[in-house]
């Protein structure tokens, strides 16, 4: 089993909404990412877990919540979005972290969570 | 700090002919990765081919090849025998600081 497995594929909701976005592996990699990506432009590294610690946070607003209830599950939760929060969310997972916390080795992407915020 | 740069918006190449991407990078580390991932209009990013900067040797994978210039910090990818399914946007890529580039987006014309 090769896959990262996103739900769902689209999401729309209101800025007054809580939601969840939920991103799963079952191929034992301990660094689980996710990502913020624009039209046509590159993803954006918004939070890194390494062994169900949260390891690296790009200054992401409050508004979005990560999660990792174990090794293979990844969650983010979502409250009082704005409608600029609206893009793909991409989940990926690699083998490892190295040593100084960040990877080498190659990610594993899901198809993504549409979100689009009213 | 690391930098990835990608020149290059867009480019288009016929079918069944060959294309390069371009990529530089700007490091003052010694060991580190670089990766080209491609990304379909269906969304879903996979990877291509990887290089270690350790190896001199270039990286193929089938159809895919690259280029890697250590001095020049030059990565770029090579598609020969172009093929529909080959349009996309490539993403070049250098770890372990997890840096994309812009991106390429790449058209095949029939």
């Amino acid at each position: 089993d090769t896959e990262v497995t996103q739900t769902p594929k689209h999401l729309v909701m209101g800025m007054t909404n809580k939601k969840s976005l939920k991103c799963e592996q079952h191929m034992g990699h301990r660094a689980m990412y996710w990502y913020k990506q624009k039209a046509k432009k590159p993803p954006e590294l918004m939070f890194v877990y390494s062994y169900e610690k949260l390891s690296i946070n790009e200054s992401v607003p409050s508004r979005f919540s990560p999660e990792c209830p174990n090794s293979s599950l990844l969650n983010l939760h979502l409250h009082a979005l704005q409608p600029e929060d609206s893009a793909l969310y991409l989940c990926a997972s690699s083998q490892r972290l190295a040593g100084g916390l960040l990877s080498t080795g190659e990610l594993f992407f899901g198809e993504g969570s549409r979100l689009t915020v009213l | 700090a690391q930098t990835v740069t990608q020149s290059q918006p867009e480019m288009s190449v016929q079918e069944a002919e060959t294309v390069t991407l371009s990529c530089t990078y700007d490091t003052s580390e010694s060991d580190y990765y670089l990766f080209w991932y491609k990304q379909p209009p269906s969304r879903q990013m996979i990877l291509v081919i990887r290089q270690e900067a350790y190896k001199q040797q270039n990286a193929t994978e089938n159809r895919f090849s690259v280029n890697f210039q250590k001095a020049a910090k030059s990565f770029s990818l090579k598609i020969s025998d172009s093929q529909l399914g080959d349009a996309a946007m490539y993403f070049c890529a250098y770890m372990p600081k997890i840096i994309f580039g812009k991106g390429t987006r790449l058209h095949i014309l029939p």
